[in-house]
């Protein structure tokens, strides 16, 4: 089974900064990473799909990175609805599809 | 456009058994994999079971032997039953649709909680 670890665990920033969330898979899997955001009482929405293909809908501000085993999601300039939580999944071996733990984007 | 709507949660004892039920429009549930996908309280998200397009179904090690996946096609809808229902069960139940076979999941349901709890 692929681990997948993210951090920081929290990240604090002031609307208008730049976000940088990391994602690492324990093994390689090519770009087939998925990234996304979960805010409060609300189910998880898609934001990126193989490291950097923007989901339906999603703002310009967001753009995913990386391949193998290291992956970066960026918020060039953050809203205020952006603050949330994120979670990538791996989707190169699967079952089971495996999700990270979560970072939690919160205002500072 | 896509809707998923889930149902059939609610408070349950410790050895008790649920169906989740998830009913879908705008996405056919028999052409597509389907997953269910927990959360509990304050916690991670956690992959709970797949049902691809031609019936084959996952599960997750952690629910395995208690809980099954299927689907009614004439319905468009997706189930979960649950069974031995344990404390750790307790969760946000979301089902989530996955289209083209991709291990993405594309489209969400609002989530049903199950509270297993004496």
């Amino acid at each position: 089974e692929i681990v997948v670890t993210q951090s920081p665990a929290t990240l604090s920033l002031s609307p208008g900064e730049r976000a940088t969330l990391s994602c690492r898979a324990s093994q390689s899997v090519s770009s087939y990473l998925v990234w996304y955001q979960q805010k409060p009482g609300q189910a998880p929405r898609l934001l990126i799909y193989d490291a950097s293909k923007r989901a339906t809908g999603i703002p310009a501000r967001f753009s995913g990175s990386g391949s193998g085993t290291d992956f970066t999601l960026t918020i060039s300039s953050l809203e205020p609805e952006d603050f949330a939580v994120y979670y990538c999944q791996q989707r190169q071996f699967w079952p089971p599809i495996t999700f990270g733990q979560g970072t939690r984007l919160e205002i500072k | 456009e896509v809707q998923l709507v889930e149902s059939g949660g609610g408070l349950i004892q410790p050895g008790g058994s649920l169906r989740l039920s998830c009913a879908a429009s705008g996405f056919t549930v028999s052409n597509n994999f389907m997953s269910w996908v927990r959360q509990a309280p304050g916690k991670g998200l956690e992959w709970v079971s797949v049902i691809y397009g031609g019936g084959e179904t996952y599960y997750a090690d952690s629910v395995r032997g208690r809980f099954t996946i299927s689907r009614d096609n004439s319905k468009n809808t997706l189930y979960l039953q649950m069974n031995s229902l344990r404390a750790e069960d307790t969760a946000v139940y979301y089902c989530a649709g996955m289209p083209w076979g991709l291990a993405r999941l594309d489209y969400w349901g609002q989530g049903t909680l199950v509270t297993v709890s004496s």
